[in-house]
């Protein structure tokens, strides 16, 4: 079951700037971080950002986080055509004490 | 370089157990925990459950619990996903993936991935 809730689907042209949000509870993203994967078609997610730790290698600068309260965002800036992809939030729950994820949202370059 | 392998494609019967595995290499197994997440065919992700072969702590989402079991094999380096009798409702991709140690778990993500295992069920 998600428990957090994205957009299902954001788009941008080439050089835009995207934000997709994620909205959950006091019990995961109200407590604890939030975590960003990216998931290309056919593939297994991969970690893109989070904040507890250094960016992983290899992911640019342009991908950014946010956190306020209950809600967080992952911002795309000059969006290129090889960030079409799904995209997934997560974060520990405290009253699950287990994982969450959002519903998930498709980013599409137009 | 930290890798996770998982086992190959299945295709079960209804009602058929089944195992499938997540072998760990380039990194110390037991200071890493192992999640499991399901993707069911055009959907989104769901966290299964986890299990840290360091102390052999198991956590389940109430979505699974009793419906699949996790077990680790720290001396072989390898996590296991286990169906006593498969529904066709299990059909799905499955990955496994690790995060580092911490308790409770959460604080640094999940970050490599399995390849994923495809599991079939149909009769």
């Amino acid at each position: 079951q998600s428990v957090l809730t994205q957009p299902p689907s954001t788009s941008g042209t080439p050089g835009q700037r995207v934000t997709i949000s994620c909205s959950g509870s006091s019990s995961n993203i109200g407590s604890n971080f939030v975590f960003w994967f990216h998931q290309l078609p056919g593939t297994a997610p991969k970690l893109l950002i989070y904040r507890a730790t250094p960016r992983p290698s290899g992911v640019p600068d342009r991908f950014s986080d946010s956190k306020s309260g209950t809600s967080a965002s992952l911002a795309i800036s000059g969006l290129r055509s090889e960030d079409e992809a799904d995209y997934y939030c997560a974060a520990w729950d405290d009253s699950l004490s287990g994982y969450v994820f959002g519903t998930g949202t498709k980013v599409t370059v137009l | 370089e930290a890798q996770l392998v998982q086992s190959g494609a299945e295709v079960k019967k209804p009602g058929e157990s089944l195992e499938i595995s997540c072998k760990g290499s380039g990194y110390r197994f037991s200071s890493y925990c192992i999640a499991w997440v399901r993707q069911m065919p055009g959907k989104g992700l769901e966290w299964m459950g986890i299990i840290c072969p360091g102390d052999s702590e198991t956590r389940y989402s109430p979505s699974f619990q009793g419906q699949v079991t996790i077990s680790a094999d720290k001396s072989i380096s390898t996590a296991y996903l286990r169906w006593t009798s498969l529904k066709a409702s299990d059909t799905a991709m499955y990955y496994c993936a690790r995060e580092e140690y911490n308790d409770p778990p959460g604080l640094f993500g999940m970050d490599v991935w399995g390849q994923g295992t495809t599991v079939t069920v149909s009769s």
